[in-house]
């Protein structure tokens, strides 16, 4: 069966970066996309962007551009995703999610997600 | 790109039916058929309802039902359960290879 297993809750100081992990089993690792979705506490999602396993290109939402890196290792059919400069209003829970590839756009599998604090 | 826009709260009685809309503009809900609904129950990941506006994943029951008119998109919950209360999220694609979500409505089933 198809599974997102996401790496362990972090705590971070604020100007930190941090980095999630997203290992998938279940399907072919290079037919889906992988996106990153978070939530604030008691807020809605909110779409941050998307990595390409098969060829390692992405996409990022214009707010989190400069700041956000999206990775894949094939080999281990692992999303990873770093967060630069973090600010407490980075506080949130981080879900990875896979998109079909091709022209969809919808998330069918999500992570747990990855809970992250950002505190001072 | 600006979020889509639900109403922050909905509510039925059971068996009865609700529909929470979801509206964008023409460059997103009304320019694509990609919009895709989730539920959401506290401290759990969002699930997958309905995408490409009106399919449904297998395992979804058939209560569910989305639709589109213009520039919004709506889920139609049939025949209330306790179960369905929840959060409900739409979310489409916007072009460019970006997508952007509504900011979600807590359903109430009374």
């Amino acid at each position: 069966q198809v599974q997102l297993v996401q790496s362990g809750a972090e705590v971070k100081k604020p100007g930190a970066s941090v980095r999630f992990s997203c290992k998938a089993s279940g399907y072919t690792f290079t037919d889906y996309y992988m996106h990153w979705v978070r939530q604030a506490p008691g807020q809605g999602l909110e779409w941050m962007g998307w990595s390409n396993p098969n060829n390692g290109g992405t996409n990022f939402a214009q707010k989190f551009q400069g700041r956000v890196t999206m990775t894949t290792d094939t080999s281990i059919s692992t999303a990873y995703m770093e967060l630069s400069r973090l600010r407490s209003d980075d506080t949130a829970m981080y879900y990875c999610a896979r998109v079909p590839g091709g022209m969809a756009y919808h998330f069918d599998y999500w992570g747990q997600g990855t809970l992250v604090t950002v505190s001072s | 790109q600006s979020a889509l826009t639900q109403p922050p709260s909905a509510s039925g009685s059971l068996g009865q039916s609700v529909t929470i809309s979801c509206t964008g503009t023409s460059s997103d809900v009304g320019g694509y058929n990609y919009v895709s609904w989730y539920q959401q129950h506290p401290g759990k990941a969002p699930k997958l309802m309905i995408y490409d506006v009106s399919k449904r994943p297998s395992g979804v029951p058939d209560r569910f039902s989305g639709s589109k008119s213009v520039n919004t998109a709506s889920l139609t919950v049939s025949g209330l359960q306790a179960e369905d209360e929840a959060d409900y999220y739409c979310n489409s694609y916007a072009g460019s290879n970006n997508v952007v979500f509504g900011g979600g409505t807590k359903l109430t089933v009374l």
